[in-house]
């Protein structure tokens, strides 16, 4: 089993639609998690922290349930510039060993 | 500051060659990292540093690979030879605290190895 799961996709919406993504992960000491966005050929970049009680930037809220060992984010009114690969992210128990997940391709159309 | 400094951005090299990819972290991070992406196999961590000291190796595919961080501004990974499977595209990350905090990426070489 991987260490972080995610469905690949791809997720193709139209603009102002919602869409959510899960991603599970093995190690139940993990202590925090995020997720990133990689635009195509480019470098992953953080999008939001998620926190325990949950947490929203705008469009965008990321929920954790530590029980079930899996993080969400859901985007709410999607826009073309969304298009982009989510990157389910867990540090370790220990904090340092960072493991990504294979992310999750979203299109969303006009 | 200018981010995360990776150079080649992009190498084509033969099977058998030496290849040396070079990493320049965010000034005054203590964390570096290195990452490996194909389409198979998304984004691994290969090894990590903390302070120049390698931290975890465990993520290095085997021992044509090492790495190297002899400064707090300077790393580099070297694959020794080289092997058509090692095309990817290979990242270097820095980090100010490596529990929780957000890692910065550098905009990565593609190596090809044809």
């Amino acid at each position: 089993r991987k260490e972080v799961e995610q469905d690949p996709g791809p997720f193709n919406v139209p603009e102002g639609a919602t869409v959510a993504f899960n991603c599970t992960y093995s190690n139940s000491a993990s202590q925090s998690f995020f997720w990133y966005r990689q635009d195509c050929r480019k470098e992953p970049k953080l999008l939001m922290s998620v926190y325990s009680s949950g947490n929203e930037d705008g469009r965008f809220t990321a929920q954790l349930n530590r029980a079930s060992q899996y993080i969400s984010l859901l985007i709410r009114d999607s826009k073309l510039s969304d298009s982009a690969t989510y990157l389910c992210v867990v540090n370790d128990a220990g904090g340092f060993k960072t493991i990504f997940g294979a992310g999750t391709r979203l299109f969303v159309k006009a | 500051d200018a981010g995360v400094i990776q150079s080649p951005r992009h190498e084509v090299t033969e099977m058998g060659q030496e290849v040396t990819l070079r990493c320049k972290p965010i000034s005054g991070h203590d964390y570096l990292f290195w990452y490996r992406q194909t389409m198979m196999r998304g984004l691994e961590l290969l090894i990590y540093f903390n302070n120049n000291v390698p931290i975890d190796d465990s993520g290095m595919p085997e021992d044509r690979f090492s790495a190297k961080m002899p400064n707090a501004s300077f790393s580099t990974l070297k694959i020794q030879p080289s092997e058509p499977r090692d095309s990817a595209v290979y990242f270097c990350a820095s980090s100010l605290v490596g529990y929780g905090t957000e890692a910065f990426f550098g905009q990565g070489t593609r190596l090809t190895v044809v």
